[in-house]
């Protein structure tokens, strides 16, 4: 079973900072969590990833609230290229490091 | 690099034939996995291998077989093909970093089972 709850479809202007939140609420101290996209069938694509403290990459932000059982997923200026599912992810803990996709977030990003 | 590559992009199978998809990646990863994607859901884990040699099942595996021959092959068999593995199949490597994980996924195959 998916540990990861997400609003089914979210969407935003071009240009304007996209916000996707996700609850995990079950996490483990030591269970990071990750954020996959998929643009129209094509294979999934990696975006980020944290533990505890916000990160930040080219593509991104993570912010995890304090009690890890949220995170929010940013994207700073949203293009028409952003539209896409987003996977909000916590690994599974074992040695088989396995991710368990869940049905995700539709983003419509809207000239 | 060409990262991962799935072999074929799109096949037509009647019920009962078999069939074997091929991933390969080029980035020296122990991990390689497979998932089947359905209409409008998340990506389901079918059978995944930690090493060469090695297999294991996922969420999903009945009715598919794997091997793990080469470190950087990945196959996946349908011996009798039914219409409800009609899906699209997607492939992904990662590399052995203890508690981070990036997967890198091919382009995916597309499967109809008539």
């Amino acid at each position: 079973d998916a540990k990861t709850t997400q609003p089914p479809s979210m969407d935003c202007a071009e240009g304007r900072a996209a916000n996707l939140p996700c609850n995990h609420s079950t996490i483990s101290g030591n269970e990071y969590v990750y954020w996959y996209r998929q643009i129209h069938s094509q294979g999934p694509q990696y975006i980020i990833h944290g533990l505890k403290n916000n990160e930040t990459n080219e593509m991104a932000s993570l912010i995890i609230t304090e009690d890890r059982k949220s995170s929010t997923l940013i994207l700073p200026h949203a293009t028409l290229r952003d539209t896409a599912v987003y996977y909000c992810i916590v690994r599974v803990e074992d040695s088989s490091y396995k991710l368990i996709f869940g049905s995700g977030t539709r983003l419509l990003v809207r000239p | 690099n060409a990262g991962v590559t799935q072999t074929p992009k799109f096949r037509v199978l009647k019920t009962g034939q078999s069939m074997t998809l091929l991933c390969a990646q080029d980035m020296n990863h122990e991990y390689m996995y497979w998932y089947r994607q359905d209409p409008g859901m998340g990506l389901r884990l079918i059978h995944y291998s930690v090493g060469e040699g090695t297999t294991a099942k996922g969420e999903v595996p009945d009715g598919y077989n794997v091997s793990r021959l080469k470190k950087q092959n990945f196959l996946l068999g349908l011996e009798s093909a039914a219409p409800s593995q009609t899906s699209v199949y997607f492939c992904a490597s990662s590399r052995l970093r203890t508690g981070i994980e990036t997967q890198y996924f091919g382009p995916g195959t597309r499967l109809l089972v008539l």
